[in-house]
């Protein structure tokens, strides 16, 4: 285990729907990162959240919508979202104070949108 | 743009044999480089960083080297097993905002 938690792992939805990914990680870190994941493209950096404040936002659509409400968890909301939006989406954590330190991933939630 | 290329979207090698990954960027030059392992259906897992001033770093069977004026790194697996199959993901700070890009992977296949 990593010390981030990811739930759902799975999580199929309709393109009206409203859905929300949540994580969680228990490792002390200041900083937590969303990204995307598609077949044969690189990890995409959605949005950075330090000491609860978003400092990152990768011109993300905004049919996604993060929230940090502490430094352990980290929501990100889906609502209208498009069959392309299907992919897994990874939280991450670091300690966030150095700038050079390693990320701790959770397992994703492999989002499907039908 | 500002890119991270891995060279091999696969590699196959014979087990025993060392597996050499390759990571091209063409941005600044980074002050640190990162390698991660992900398996399929997980997440990325941290293996290695390496810093601008080091040429050089090991870890058990792993190495990698760091090339600033090529732009380049280098990611080798000593004594390959096929435990080592998996995707391998460099990583770096393409906007000196200390946020990690990656690269596309190279999913490597050590054959018994």
């Amino acid at each position: 285990e990593t010390g981030v938690t990811q739930t759902p792992r799975h999580l199929v939805m309709g393109m009206t729907n409203k859905k929300s990914l949540k994580c969680e990680q228990h490792l002390g870190h200041n900083a937590m990162y969303w990204y995307k994941q598609s077949a044969k493209k690189p990890l995409e950096l959605m949005f950075v959240y330090s000491l609860e404040e978003r400092v990152e936002n990768n011109s993300v659509p905004s049919r996604f919508s993060p929230e940090c409400p502490n430094s352990s968890h980290l929501f990100l909301h889906l609502h209208t979202l498009q069959p392309e939006d299907s992919a897994l989406y990874l939280c991450a954590s670091s300690r966030g104070d150095s700038g050079d330190e390693k990320l701790f991933f959770g397992s994703g939630t492999q989002l499907s949108v039908l | 743009s500002q890119k991270i290329e891995q060279n091999s979207e696969a590699l196959n090698i014979q087990e025993g044999k060392t597996a050499t990954l390759t990571c091209n960027y063409t941005s600044y030059s980074p002050a640190y480089l990162q390698w991660y392992r992900q398996d399929p259906g997980r997440g990325p897992v941290f293996l290695l960083l390496i810093r601008e001033n080091e040429k050089e770093k090991r870890k058990e069977r792993l190495k990698v080297t760091f090339d600033t004026t090529l732009k380049q790194s280098l990611f080798h697996i000593t004594a390959s097993q096929p435990a080592d199959s998996a995707t391998y993901l460099c990583a770096l700070d393409l906007t000196g905002a200390n946020n990690l890009f990656f690269g596309t992977g190279t999913r490597l296949t050590v054959i018994p």
